[in-house]
């Protein structure tokens, strides 16, 4: 069965540093794109970019680039998205889902990470 | 990249037809047959309802079907019932990236 396991939730201040990750399981994780989406509280869903695991290939899409970065490791099946110093605008919950190619859809999701950012 | 069009709220009676639109440009909708569809009910992740335009994946009910024609696509839910009350997005491949509709709030009167 595939599946898709998403680190716990995250209370942070402004300024503060943040790693979350997507496990993935039942399925040859190298060979599938996982892709990042935001969105924010009672707001619609939001592209953040897509990574290849088993290679070097990764895509932000233009509102997310420098904002955050996308980083997988094979060895461990787990994808992650990461900020250097988070806003309060990063207040949202935060889906990685898995797809068959680049302009595919994501076929399986993630359960949501809620990231919580506020002094 | 701007997000694709859709109403905001679309409704219908249990077994009546609810239709969806869902309007980008020729860089996105237009331009490929990578046309998407989710539901997403409160407090859950989305779910892959159509693919490829007009494909469902295993598992979904027949009652949901998606076309295209030019620039626009649309999800039509015939026969609507409770458990079909939820958000609907939709999904476009836009050359090396992706980009998700604004979303639409299906109500079942």
């Amino acid at each position: 069965e595939v599946q898709l396991v998403q680190s716990g939730a995250e209370v942070k201040k402004p300024g503060e540093s943040l790693k979350i990750s997507c496990k993935g399981s039942g399925y040859s994780f190298s060979n599938y794109w996982i892709g990042w989406v935001r969105q924010m509280p009672g707001k619609g869903l939001e592209w953040m970019g897509i990574i290849f695991p088993g290679g070097s290939d990764t895509r932000y899409s233009p509102s997310f680039q420098g904002q955050v970065t996308m980083s997988a490791d094979k060895s461990i099946s787990t994808a992650y998205l990461q900020w250097s110093s988070l806003k309060a605008s990063d207040t949202a919950m935060y889906y990685c889902a898995r797809k068959v190619g680049a302009s595919y859809p994501p076929d399986y999701w993630g359960q949501g990470t809620l990231v919580t950012v506020s002094s | 990249q701007s997000a694709l069009t859709q109403p905001p709220s679309a409704s219908g009676s249990p077994g009546q037809s609810v239709t969806i639109s869902c309007t980008g440009t020729s860089s996105d909708v237009g331009g490929y047959n990578y046309v998407s569809w989710y539901q997403q009910h409160p407090g859950k992740a989305p779910k892959l309802m159509i693919y490829e335009v007009t494909k469902r994946p295993s598992g979904v009910p027949d009652r949901f079907s998606g076309s295209k024609s030019g620039n626009t696509a649309s999800l039509t839910v015939s026969g609507l019932q409770a458990e079909d009350e939820a958000d609907y997005y939709c999904g476009s491949y836009a050359g090396r990236n992706s980009v998700f509709g604004s979303g639409t709030k299906v109500t079942v009167l």
